[in-house]
């Protein structure tokens, strides 16, 4: 069975602290992304990665950055962390090629920024 | 960049089809649909996906007019379980671009 795992379910942090959130993915897929969800703003794309090492600016960057040295791991980092980034954070994995729009979705990070 | 939209919210009962509708005015010729389903604290899941006219599988339908500007996914005989939000989502393969809607909250009443 596919798996996409997401390293915390909730995590608590404190304004100015550096926060990563880490996902990791079994199937192999060349696409990971991360999404932030907000109630009333549905899935809002911060980063995705088709490649090892390439990385690719989606709808909500600022105050974000990810990191992808493994095919299968893709961090998302908040580099000082600020309040208005609590929220729900999505990990997502795809296949290459026409398999683009396949995601597959861990079970979510929920992040409070206090 | 599609833009896609749907309907915030719609209820229906058991036993009842539920069909959901999402706009895509400017869907380009390479770009297909697909449809998710998210339950609280859950991730979202993939229930179909289709590029034109009808697509079904054992949970779901899919339909695409000729102009493809617009999808429809239906779900027949609803029960209480398929209470969720329902994503559409547009893949623009040439851009390698991908355009969720907003989510359309289906409530399911016994």
């Amino acid at each position: 069975d596919v798996k996409v795992t997401q390293s915390s379910r909730y995590l608590v942090k404190r304004t100015g602290e550096k926060v990563f959130l880490e996902c990791v993915q079994d199937m192999d897929h060349e696409n990971m992304f991360w999404y932030r969800q907000d109630p009333g703003l549905g899935l809002r794309l911060i980063y995705f990665s088709y490649d090892v090492k390439m990385k690719e600016k989606g709808d909500i960057p600022e105050g974000y950055s990810v990191s992808r040295e493994k095919k299968e791991r893709f961090s998302l980092i908040l580099e000082s962390a600020s309040t208005n980034q609590t929220s729900m954070y999505l990990c997502a994995s795809s296949p290459g090629g026409q398999g683009l729009g396949e995601l597959f979705f861990g079970e979510g990070s929920r992040l409070t920024v206090l | 960049l599609a833009k896609t939209t749907q309907p915030i919210s719609m209820d229906s009962y058991e036993g009842q089809e539920v069909n959901i509708t999402c706009s895509h005015n400017n869907i380009a010729t390479n770009d297909y649909i697909t449809w998710y389903q998210q339950f609280p604290s859950q991730g979202p899941r993939f229930i179909i996906q289709g590029y034109k006219t009808k697509v079904t599988n054992e949970v779901a339908s899919l339909f695409i007019p000729a102009d493809r500007k617009s999808s429809t996914l239906s779900l027949p005989r609803v029960s209480l379980s398929d209470t969720a939000v329902y994503y559409c989502l547009v893949t623009e393969l040439d851009d390698y671009k991908l355009s969720f809607g907003a989510g359309t909250t289906v409530t399911v009443r016994a």
